[in-house]
């Protein structure tokens, strides 16, 4: 079966720009989070969606949002984009949470903020 | 608080040796373990994990970990290195909250088999 499928995979945007990432999960998966990565900061959480609603969030500015669409769908948005925003941003998918079950990462996106 | 240690940002071993990454963690309430390996621009792929049960877990590429509760570690290793072992490696705990998994994952550690 298909697996977690970020788009784009590669994105350069200019500072005070906006952005949206994409995220469709495995067939059937309906938790979603997102994790930004950085060689600094390693991975950090930013939020989990389950039912299109956020069930936890991470420590990131309201610039960072997000949602998850009735097909578990989610989209992550970041307005007002900082330099420190370039960073692998990387979405996994789960059965749904409480299940003991791991995550299944997709390749992640690559942002790139100039 | 919960939290998650990967003593070593590198580890180098020759091709054919044995390789151990650590792991220790700190959690309240019973842990769910897991190590994950990253290649470059890549996501995480799953290796495996520790739910309950049996302490030492296998897993993909013959890697296996050993769940020691009294330690609060949980150790990756490989009885043999290959060269595209070379990658880096996360340890996660998951527990529940809420009856929602949260995750907390170590900062990485970067395995070099050198030929």
């Amino acid at each position: 079966k298909a697996g977690v499928t970020q788009t784009p995979r590669y994105l350069i945007k200019t500072r005070g720009q906006q952005v949206t990432l994409s995220c469709s999960p495995i067939s059937g998966h309906r938790s979603v989070s997102w994790y930004q990565q950085t060689p600094g900061q390693g991975l950090q959480f930013l939020f989990e969606y389950f039912s299109e609603t956020q069930r936890n969030k991470g420590n990131f500015p309201g610039r960072f949002s997000g949602r998850q669409f009735s097909n578990s769908r989610s989209e992550m948005n970041v307005s007002t984009l900082e330099l420190g925003d370039s960073a692998l941003y990387l979405c996994a998918s789960s059965l749904a949470p409480g299940q003991g079950g791991g995550y299944t990462f997709g390749s992640g996106t690559r942002l790139t903020v100039v | 608080a919960q939290s998650v240690a990967q003593p070593e940002d590198q580890v180098n071993v020759a091709e054919g040796n044995p390789l151990t990454v650590k792991c220790t963690y700190s959690v309240s309430g019973n842990p769910y373990l897991f190590w994950y390996v990253q290649y470059p621009n890549r996501g995480l792929q799953f290796l495996l994990k520790y739910i309950t049960g049996d302490n030492l877990v296998k897993g993909s590429y013959g890697f296996e970990a050993e769940f020691n509760k009294s330690q609060t570690s949980f150790h990756l290793k490989k009885p043999s290195a290959l060269v595209s072992d070379s990658a880096l490696y996360f340890c996660a705990v998951s527990t529940l909250k809420d009856n929602f998994n949260k995750f907390y994952f170590g900062s990485g550690t970067k395995l070099n088999v050198k030929p």
